[in-house]
Parts: C-alpha cells; sequence; structure tokens
C-alpha cells in the first residue's frame, strides 16, 4: 500500500522568510501527487499537482514543488512567506490512472507565520 | 456558485443512534468522496463513487455506508454510530479524477457521545 510521510509536523517562520515543507511517499508505481491546504476551519483547496511531465510544478498564491522520482519526494516551496499563508498543508499521491480514484494524505504540516 | 454543502455543520450524538451527513454538489460532477479527518491522521478516504450507482471503499470504511442514487448527490450514513467515529468529515467531488481538482465541502464536526 503506498503511503505519504510529511517529515514536519509544525513549520514556524518569520514573514518575508523562505520556506520549504517536506513530504515523501512510498509507491513502486507512477503516482499522482498533489499539495493541498487547509486555511483555519474551512475545506481543503488545491494549491498544485503533479501528473506528468516537468518535475517542477508552480501553484497558487506563489507556491511550488518539485518531483524527485529517485528520492521520491515532492517538497513544496516559497520564497517569501506572508501572514496569510499560516494554514495546514497537505501532501497527496494517487496511484497512476487506474488508482486516481484514491487518495492518500498525509499526516499534514501546520505553517505557522510570525511577523 | 460551485460548491459542495455538507450538512449538518455540527453534529452531536449518542452512541447506537442512526444518523445521515448529507453532501451535494451543484457542478455536474461525476466523482464523489468522503473523507475523515483526525489530528495527526491527515485525511483517511471513507468511500468513494465514480458516477451513479458506482461505489467503492476507501481505506476505512468500516462502519460507514453511502449510496449515489442521483449525480449530485452523496450522503454518508452511520448506521450505529460509536465515539471512535468521533472526526471531522469532509466531501469532495470532482469532474475526473486526478486530472481536475477535488472540490470540498466545509466539513462535519461529528461527536458521538
Amino acid at each position: 500500500a503506498q503511503s505519504v510521510t510529511q517529515l514536519d509536523s509544525q513549520v514556524p517562520v518569520f514573514e518575508e522568510a523562505p520556506v520549504e515543507l517536506r513530504c515523501n511517499y512510498s509507491s513502486s508505481v507512477s503516482v499522482y501527487l498533489f499539495w493541498y491546504v487547509q486555511y483555519p476551519n474551512q475545506g481543503l483547496q488545491l494549491l498544485l499537482k503533479y501528473l506528468s511531465g516537468s518535475t517542477l510544478v508552480k501553484g497558487i498564491n506563489g507556491f511550488e514543488a518539485e518531483f524527485n522520482k529517485s528520492q521520491t519526494s515532492f517538497h513544496l516551496r516559497k520564497p517569501s512567506v506572508h501572514i496569510s499563508d499560516t494554514a495546514e498543508y497537505f501532501c497527496a499521491v494517487s496511484k497512476g490512472i487506474q488508482g486516481a480514484q484514491k487518495l492518500v494524505f498525509g499526516q499534514g504540516t501546520r505553517l505557522t507565520i510570525n511577523p | 456558485e460551485a460548491q459542495v454543502t455538507q450538512n449538518p455543520r455540527y453534529l452531536i450524538t449518542v452512541t447506537g443512534k442512526k444518523l445521515t451527513v448529507t453532501c451535494s454538489q451543484n457542478m455536474n460532477h461525476e466523482y464523489m468522496s468522503w473523507y475523515r479527518q483526525d489530528p495527526g491522521l491527515g485525511l483517511r478516504q471513507i468511500y468513494y463513487s465514480m458516477n451513479v450507482e458506482v461505489t467503492d471503499k476507501g481505506d476505512v470504511p468500516e462502519g460507514y455506508k453511502v449510496s449515489r442514487k442521483e449525480k449530485r448527490n452523496f450522503p454518508l450514513i452511520l448506521e450505529s454510530p460509536s465515539p471512535n467515529q468521533t472526526s471531522l468529515y469532509f466531501c469532495a467531488s470532482s469532474l475526473r479524477v486526478p486530472y481536475n481538482e477535488q472540490f470540498f465541502g466545509p466539513g462535519t464536526r461529528l461527536t458521538v457521545l
């Protein structure tokens, strides 16, 4: 069974500093990878996704992620964070086109931006 | 406005009392899914549906039932709730996975005493 590990449960950073949220997955087959964001008391919203092609994926709100097949990682980055980026971030994976209907999430990383 | 709605948003109930959480989407999406969110565990998929009358188990289906009689609705049924089903539940829909985004509802916080 595939699994997703988010290596940090909480990440505090100062405003305008860069941030990286780490995500590793385990799967021996092709996967699709996603990052979702959950603002306080809201549902989840898609930040970006990797299906195929370029390994550097750009999403909304200035976020980007890089798919590294050899390291089975899909880390999320932003060069300069804002207070409004305070939220919980979830990495998720689905297993190729035949398994696309099943989405496995990581445990989540709570990003706190300090002024 | 395109959206996924869930009702109720908050529910406190007692062990064994059957309940239904409704989910409805107005985007004509074929795919719908239910998740539960627990601290430290992220979201775990309960059931999903690829289309009307087509449903299948996710990773944590025990104690839950679903039905998909109409495209827009995908209710989650707890026949005999237990305290370990206390959780935050999300419904989601998508035009076509994985190519299209999953849109999530606002969540239903369920407490089973």
